[in-house]
């Protein structure tokens, strides 16, 4: 199986600064998703990212695919208190003609007023 | 809408008691899956489901059964529930698509706990 390690595990910082996780592999992935969960409620696709270098912005939101497909982070620029919640990495693996997603620990973020 | 529906979102129950929880996917996905989310382990795939008829054992399916008679449901039984089985789980749905992972949508969860 392969695995997905995030950092930081935790994260609480200020309404208005800046900030990034991070979401790595050893393995190559064909692609990498980013969920946000918050409390209450399951995990929320946010982005795909499909082609090694790619960056995709949402809002504050600008997601990176490494150039090797190894590794992806999600940087949130001016956070908000609405930003808080569980952000999640996944990345397909295929055993045996059977897909699967493979998750992350997760990043918990907090975003205090 | 499209969603995925799990019942109940809580529920407490006693060692040994049989269970099942419903999830119920409107979008026509012949991708079913369930996970349990616990503190510091993350999200793990339980079982899983390609379509009709078909399953599979994820990372962690001790303990637990489901079946795929219909396209749109996707139950978890729970045989003799143990205090280990006390977690939050998700009901997940998606396309099938190989390469490019097809985003999954979740339900709301259901919270268990076993005494």
């Amino acid at each position: 199986t392969q695995l997905l390690e995030q950092s930081p595990q935790f994260l609480s910082i200020q309404e208005g600064e800046n900030l990034t996780v991070y979401c790595n592999s050893s393995s190559v992935f064909s692609s990498l998703q980013w969920y946000r969960q918050e409390p209450g409620e399951g995990p929320v696709l946010l982005v795909t990212v499909v082609t090694g270098g790619e960056v995709k912005k949402l809002k504050r939101l600008t997601f990176q695919f490494g150039d090797a497909r190894k590794d992806s982070s999600l940087h949130i620029t001016a956070a908000q208190p609405g930003d808080t919640g569980l952000y999640l990495c996944a990345g397909p693996e295929i055993i045996q003609g059977a897909q699967k997603l493979v998750f992350g620990q997760g990043t918990r973020l907090t975003i205090n007023p | 809408e499209a969603q995925v529906t799990q019942n109940p979102r809580y529920l407490i129950t006693v060692t040994g008691k049989k269970l099942t929880v419903t999830c119920s996917q409107n979008m026509n996905h012949e991708y079913m899956s369930w996970y349990r989310q616990d503190p510091g382990l993350g999200l793990r795939q339980i079982y899983y489901s390609m379509n009709v008829e078909v399953t599979d054992k994820g990372d962690v399916p001790e303990g637990y059964k489901v079946s795929r008679k219909e396209k749109r449901n996707f139950p978890l039984i729970l045989e003799s529930p143990s205090p280990n089985q006390t977690s939050l789980y998700f009901c997940a749905s998606s396309f099938l698509r190989q390469g490019a992972g097809s985003p999954l949508h979740f339900g709301n969860g259901t919270r268990l706990t076993v005494t």
